[in-house]
C-alpha cells in the first residue's frame, strides 16, 4: 500500500532561521511522483514541487530546497531564512502513477513568528 | 498549465439538504478528481471523476453520499446529498495535467476548494 508520513505535526521558528519539514513514503511502483504542497489560512493549495521517482537530483528555488533520496524514501523540504509569511500547512503527497491519484501526508502546520 | 473555476467557494448549508459544486477547467484533462479535507486534517480522494461514465469511488465513499458527473474533458460536479455537520469540510477539484516537453510528465492543480459548513 501507498502511504506518506510527515512526522512533525507543528513546527515553530522564529524569522530568519532555516527550518526543514520531512516526508518519508512508501510505494511498491518503480515509477512514481513526489509532490509539496503549501496551504495557507486561506484555503487553498499553492503547488510547489513535483519530483518524478527518476530523478534524484536535489531542487533549489530561491529560499527553497528539496532533498530527495530514494534509498530512505524520503523527500525532505528546507525553509532558508524563513518568513512570517511562509506560516501555513505544508503536505508532502505521493502520485500513483497509473491512475494519478494523490496520497497525502497529514501536513505539517509551520508557524514562523517576528 | 491548468486553471480550475470552482463553485461555490463557500457556503453554509442547513442539515438535510444537498449542494452541488461545480468544477471548470480551462483545458481538457483526462484525469479529474474530487478530494476532501475535513477541519484539521489531510487530503482524502474521494472519487476520480469519469468522463462519460460513472465515477471511481475510493473506498468510505458512495455515489448515493457523493454523486459525481463529468459531461465532457472540461466540468465535473460533485453533489453531497442529505448533509449532515459532519460534512463540513473543503472540498477540491483537482485535475492531472500532461505537460509539454520530452517524456511523460504530469503536474497536479486543484481549484480553490470549497469551505462547506453545515448547521
Amino acid at each position: 500500500a501507498q502511504k506518506v508520513t510527515q512526522a512533525q505535526t507543528e513546527i515553530s521558528v522564529v524569522e530568519k532561521e532555516d527550518v526543514t519539514l520531512d516526508c518519508v513514503y512508501e510505494t511498491r511502483d518503480t515509477t512514481y511522483y513526489l509532490f509539496w504542497y503549501k496551504q495557507p489560512p486561506s484555503g487553498e493549495l499553492v503547488f510547489l514541487i513535483r519530483r518524478n521517482s527518476f530523478d534524484e537530483q536535489n531542487e533549489i528555488s530561491g529560499r527553497y530546497s528539496w532533498n530527495f533520496q530514494k534509498s530512505t524514501s524520503s523527500f525532505n523540504f528546507t525553509i532558508t531564512a524563513s518568513q512570517v509569511v511562509d506560516s501555513a500547512v505544508y503536505f508532502c503527497a505521493l502520485s500513483d502513477s497509473d491512475t494519478g491519484k494523490l496520497i497525502f501526508g497529514q501536513g505539517t502546520t509551520l508557524q514562523v513568528k517576528p | 498549465s491548468a486553471v480550475i473555476s470552482q463553485k461555490p467557494s463557500r457556503d453554509i448549508c442547513q442539515r438535510g439538504t444537498s449542494l452541488t459544486i461545480q468544477c471548470q477547467v480551462d483545458s481538457q484533462v483526462t484525469m479529474m478528481f474530487w478530494y476532501r479535507q475535513q477541519p484539521g486534517q489531510s487530503l482524502t480522494l474521494i472519487a476520480t471523476a469519469n468522463q462519460g461514465s460513472e465515477a471511481t469511488y475510493e473506498s468510505g465513499f458512495v455515489i448515493d453520499k457523493f454523486p459525481i458527473s463529468r459531461p465532457n474533458l472540461t466540468f465535473s460536479t460533485l453533489t453531497v446529498s442529505n448533509m449532515s455537520p459532519e460534512d463540513s469540510s473543503i472540498y477540491l477539484c483537482s485535475v492531472e495535467v500532461l505537460l509539454n516537453g520530452p517524456g511523460f510528465s504530469t503536474e497536479a492543480f486543484f481549484g480553490q476548494g470549497t469551505r462547506l459548513t453545515v448547521v
